[in-house]
């Protein structure tokens, strides 16, 4: 079936650990996003790319980093400089990075801290 | 300001109820509107696009008003299965695809 695999669906850092959560797309989508998502509030973004080898900060990219090796993959790394990593953290994908272009969402990922 | 502000309730209403949700955006620029669904500790999913003429998908009804910059989401004859929290999504102007999500309206059905 095609869809956004992200592992691990649970996930959880020591202090001063980096982390890197997995997204996973078949869709053939150009466009990958991650945002991140506390209790009662909305998503922000973290990172976007538009196409392979090329992406972009969001509202809130400070402490993480990612890469766009290939078209299907989109991992977020979650650095030691994030201080407050607790949320969940949602992948996403659309067809192109375009307006009218709807964005697809993985399962996501619970990330605590030890 | 919030970019994209909502209600987030939570709104408790009986099954067979119609609920109206209410969105305010803050800039003029965007032209792609959504509602998305979120249940509990998952993901969000599509519920519907929103249209400048209003559109309307069985027992769901969306409208827009560009000129109030207010999006609204209506639901007839409530069911259980509609107890989520309920995302009013506008697109970042740029065409980057950048959206920017409200914080959600919590709709609970009751039997």
């Amino acid at each position: 079936d095609g869809g956004i695999t992200q592992s691990p669906k649970y996930l959880f850092r020591k202090e001063g650990q980096n982390v890197t959560l997995s997204c996973e797309q078949n869709l053939n989508h150009d466009a990958m996003y991650w945002y991140r998502q506390d209790p009662g509030q909305g998503l922000r973004l973290i990172y976007y790319s538009q196409i392979v080898n090329d992406f972009q900060k969001g509202d809130i990219a400070e402490g993480y980093s990612v890469s766009r090796e290939k078209k299907e993959s989109f991992p977020l790394t979650v650095t030691s400089a994030q201080k407050n990593p607790t949320a969940f953290y949602l992948c996403a994908s659309s067809l192109t990075g375009i307006a009218k272009n709807i964005q697809y969402f993985g399962a996501g990922t619970r990330l605590s801290v030890l | 300001r919030k970019e994209v502000e909502q209600d987030p309730g939570p709104f408790n209403v009986p099954e067979g109820a119609t609920v109206a949700f209410n969105c305010t955006y803050s800039n003029s620029a965007s032209q792609s509107f959504f509602w998305y669904r979120q249940d509990c500790r998952k993901e969000p999913k599509l519920l519907m696009s929103v249209y400048s003429s209003g559109n309307e998908d069985g027992r769901f009804t969306a409208q827009l008003n560009r000129a109030s910059q207010y999006i609204s989401l209506l639901i007839r004859d409530s069911k259980l299965s509609d107890s989520a929290t309920y995302l009013c999504v506008v697109n970042s102007p740029g065409n980057t695809g950048k959206l920017i999500f409200g914080q959600g309206t919590t709709l609970q059905v009751k039997p």
